[in-house]
């Protein structure tokens, strides 16, 4: 099955620099990648995604990339705010297995003011 | 915005108790999760449901966890006989029928603790 590897598993910057989140995924046949955010005691909350026909996205601060070459993804966070502070799971499945979508393990950012 | 929702939002039992976590999906989408998130760790995959029946599941999904649609709104996680090890935050979550991507709408969880 799919195996999702995320790092760093915690981040700190300061406000206004950027912060990138990195992924692997094992599974060649997966093509589509969502970020998901979760506050403190919250639900994780759909931020971004990218599917395996395009290679970035963009949305204002936040763009992702993809290189299924490498089976690798990454999520870029611009000007960063310290509302931006939470963790942060990349997530993988596939287009013709899309009953399962594994996530990783997840990266604890901290924006410092 | 549409939304999932989930009661209890906490619930304590006593270990070997039976638990039934309640869901509602939105309306109108057609695949049904249940994901499992012990504090402080990843976000883990339980079980998919589709057409009333259980489409794939993790080897998480013992025998004593089981799923049902009880009626056209409700989508329920029962766990038979609980154990310390299962305390911890279950997320509910829905997605369309698929449509190249699949989109999770997830609900804001239910914690059990289990005593």
């Amino acid at each position: 099955g799919e195996n999702v590897e995320q790092h760093p598993s915690t981040l700190s910057v300061q406000e206004g620099d950027s912060a990138v989140i990195k992924c692997t995924y094992s599974d060649s046949a997966s093509n589509y990648f969502p970020w998901y955010k979760q506050e403190l005691g919250k639900r994780p909350q759909l931020i971004i995604d990218i599917r395996s026909n395009v290679g970035e996205k963009k949305d204002q601060r936040i763009a992702v990339t993809l290189n299924k070459t490498a089976k690798h993804f990454s999520l870029h966070i611009t000007e960063t705010q310290p509302e931006d502070s939470a963790v942060y799971f990349c997530a993988a499945s596939g287009m013709y297995n899309n009953n399962d979508m594994r996530f990783g393990a997840g990266t604890r950012l901290t924006v410092k003011p | 915005e549409p939304e999932v929702t989930q009661t209890p939002s906490h619930q304590v039992t006593q270990m070997g108790q039976e638990v039934i976590l309640r869901c509602v999906p939105i309306s109108n989408h057609l695949y049904f999760y249940w994901y499992r998130q012990i504090l402080g760790q990843k976000v883990e995959f339980l079980v998919s449901f589709y057409n009333n029946e259980i489409s794939e599941k993790s080897e998480i999904f013992d025998d004593q966890f089981s799923v049902e649609r009880p009626d056209g709104s409700n989508f329920t996680l029962k766990i038979r006989s609980t154990k310390l090890e299962d305390s911890a935050m279950y997320f509910c979550a829905s997605s369309e029928e698929f449509s190249g991507a699949n989109v999770l709408t997830f609900g804001a969880g239910s914690r059990l603790t289990v005593l």
